[in-house]
């Protein structure tokens, strides 16, 4: 079946360090794959997105790309922030029959200032 | 635009007591979602509707949990007996139709602990 594999965490880094969250995913058909974000206490919230392979995904100095060849979707920033400590969802959707989200079992990661 | 809506937000009840939340998605999205997220996991979909039918309810244990969206707007997820592992946040999310690229919003969740 479809599923998601993330790097375990936890993550922590100091302010202005470099972040990558490791992500591959297994899927039956050709799938959109996603980053989520959830602040604690809060509902997750899309991060990024990409949908067909080599796109790339971006949003807050957040980016992500769909390689097909590695089955991947790795998360990298280049300069994290305090603000940027949450738990970091993987998830892919598969086109056609249920538009369910499969999630990773989640990252997370913590930066000290 | 306004979120999704969920209510409560924590519950705290005992063993093979019952227990309901609801939802009121996105206006207009006529997608509805009810995802568990137990501890240290991500989300699993209970159920997914369109409209008031349901599309996927393939991983939702039906001898003890229910949905229903009867008027294709708010929905509500009962659990009725619950068990020590149900303790979770339950996760509503939201999409407006149109394929899989549209996104799905989620609200805060329901913190639910068994004792």
């Amino acid at each position: 079946g479809d599923s998601v594999t993330q790097m375990e965490g936890p993550v922590t880094l100091s302010e202005e360090a470099f972040l990558t969250i490791n992500c591959t995913y297994t899927a039956t058909g050709y799938p959109s794959l996603f980053w989520y974000v959830q602040y604690p206490g809060e509902g997750l919230q899309l991060l990024l997105k990409a949908t067909k392979a080599d796109d790339k995904g971006s949003n807050k100095g957040f980016e992500a790309t769909y390689r097909k060849e590695t089955t991947s979707f790795h998360l990298e920033k280049g300069s994290v922030q305090v603000s940027d400590s949450a738990v970091y969802f993987c998830a892919l959707r598969v086109q056609g029959g249920s538009e369910k989200l499969v999630f990773g079992k989640g990252t997370k990661l913590t930066v000290n200032p | 635009e306004a979120g999704v809506a969920q209510s409560p937000r924590y519950k705290i009840i005992e063993k093979r007591q019952s227990v309901a939340f609801w939802c009121n998605p996105i206006s207009g999205h006529a997608t509805l979602y009810w995802y568990q997220q137990i501890l240290g996991q991500g989300p699993k979909l209970l159920i997914q509707f369109q409209n008031n039918g349901v599309v996927d309810d393939s991983q939702l244990p039906k001898d003890r949990f229910s949905a229903e969206r009867l008027k294709g707007v708010d929905s509500t997820l009962k659990i009725q007996p619950a068990k020590l592992e149900d303790s979770a946040v339950y996760l509503c999310a939201s999409s407006s139709t149109g394929g899989t690229n549209q996104p799905q919003h989620f609200g805060d969740g329901t913190r639910l602990s068994i004792l």
